[in-house]
């Protein structure tokens, strides 16, 4: 049972745009910042955002990410069938002293 | 190029120990903390240490805690894991991550993962 709480699937069509949530509690997320990684089976994972909206360079304006009290949010748009991945938000636990992953949630681009 | 990249993984029996290395390239090693993380066959990402620039902080996740142990040689540019008492549920392709600059648990370079199995 992961500590950050993701669905475990969501899907929508090409060009569609979709959201993923990171649902935790006060100890992470609540004073934490977020961040969001890319994950492709025998890959390494990739971050996508950090400090809950930020990204990378060479992360496009397509992928987005939002907080919110306990919970965050990863927003993808103009999907394409190169998304379809697995994706994590992670943070620190002040309370545990460690870090901290969604259990992940796999994308599907109909 | 800014790279990382493990070795050591391999198949052990319960109870035996291994020990992962994590060779740093394209950067100022030193100057940055690391991470150990693990994904278990059919699971998602578990983080499992962390160690500060200089050594001097280190954190564990529960799951390992007393058993795994983590280090640094910052003059090979180099990150270590050592795993004693090693259990089934230890198996999992072990990726080291560096820290980006200026950020708490942000990971922004990945290895590709070395391969544990504990099994008999």
């Amino acid at each position: 049972q992961s500590v950050l709480t993701q669905p475990p699937s969501v899907s929508a069509a090409p060009g569609q745009k979709v959201t993923i949530s990171c649902s935790g509690s006060s100890s992470n997320i609540g004073n934490n910042y977020v961040s969001w990684y890319q994950h492709l089976p025998g890959t390494a994972p990739k971050l996508l955002i950090y400090d809950n909206n930020k990204r990378p360079s060479g992360i496009p304006d397509r992928f987005s990410g939002s907080k919110s009290g306990t919970s965050a949010t990863l927003g993808i748009t103009g999907l394409q069938t190169g998304d379809e991945a697995d994706y994590y938000c992670g943070t620190w636990d002040s309370s545990l002293s460690a870090g901290v992953f969604g259990g992940g949630t796999k994308l599907t681009v109909l | 190029e800014v790279q990382l990249v493990e070795s050591g993984g391999g198949l052990v029996q319960p109870g035996g120990s291994l020990r992962l290395s994590c060779a740093a390239s394209g950067f100022t090693f030193s100057s940055y903390d690391m991470n150990w993380v693990r994904q278990a066959p059919g699971k998602g990402l578990e983080w499992v240490s962390y160690i500060r620039f200089s050594g001097s902080t280190i954190y564990y996740a529960d799951s390992v805690k007393g058993r795994f142990t983590i280090s640094r040689d910052n003059a090979k540019n180099s990150l270590y894991l050592q795993m004693n008492s090693l259990r089934a549920e230890d198996t999992a392709v072990y990726y080291c991550a560096r820290e980006r600059m200026g950020s708490t648990y942000v990971m922004d370079v990945w290895g590709q993962g070395t391969t544990v199995t504990v099994s008999s």
